[in-house]
């Protein structure tokens, strides 16, 4: 089974702090994505990557960035964590559609993070 | 770009009974992928079901069917024989066939189920 392994499930934060969320997955996925969960907005795409050192923006990337430095590995940086960033945030990889794969994502369990 | 609306921020149900949760998506496209995820309650978000734009038949799994509807743009998640452990919530999912591999998601739907 594919497994997605987020480092920490719960994370509290001041205002100004940097902070990395960490994301390992050990299936070979080409493609990674962080997304933000917040109640009523469902899920929403901040960057996603689809190799290594590749990344693109998605639906809301102000505030944050990312690095893939290695293929099972997917970094999300808040470089200075505000309130509003308070949320539910959810890692998934996927492989490359092709053929039968219909590029589903596989998540992690979350890491929730508070920002004081 | 695409939108997934899912109408129903929370639906309840008796066990052992059936439920519907609707969803509605806009494109331009004609091949595409939709998909269903459950979430648990502080559990991971796992994929219940999904269905290729280009299949007529809809897809089923177990307990869990949809109603696919390509003219209407619509694609319901029908789940019968309701039981606790499908209290969750339902996120509805688009995936464009030709462009990009990310994934468009509804604002879920909350299901309760009654004992």
């Amino acid at each position: 089974d594919v497994k997605v392994t987020q480092s920490s499930r719960y994370l509290v934060k001041r205002t100004g702090e940097k902070v990395f969320l960490e994301c390992v997955q050990d299936m070979d996925h080409e493609n990674m994505f962080w997304y933000r969960q917040d109640p009523g907005l469902g899920l929403r795409l901040i960057y996603f990557s689809y190799d290594v050192k590749m990344k693109e923006k998605g639906d809301i990337p102000e505030g944050y960035s990312v690095s893939r430095e290695k293929k099972e590995r997917f970094s999300l940086i808040l470089e200075s964590a505000s309130t509003n960033q308070t949320s539910m945030y959810l890692c998934a990889s996927s492989l490359h559609p092709a053929g039968t794969n219909t590029g589903e994502l596989f998540f992690g369990e979350g890491s929730r993070l508070t920002v004081l | 770009a695409q939108t997934v609306t899912q109408s129903q921020p929370e639906m309840s149900v008796q066990e052992a009974e059936t439920v519907t949760l609707s969803c509605t998506y806009d494109t331009s496209e004609s091949d595409y992928y939709l998909f269903w995820y459950k979430q648990p309650p502080s559990r991971q978000m796992i994929l219940v079901i999904r269905q290729e734009a280009y299949k007529q038949q809809n897809a089923t799994e177990n307990r869990f069917s949809v109603n696919f509807q390509k003219a209407a743009k619509s694609f319901s998640l029908k789940i019968s024989d309701s039981q606790l452990g499908d209290a969750a919530m339902y996120f509805c999912a688009y995936r464009s066939a030709l462009f990009g591999e990310k994934l468009t998601f509804g604002t879920g739907t909350r299901l309760t189920i009654i004992p």
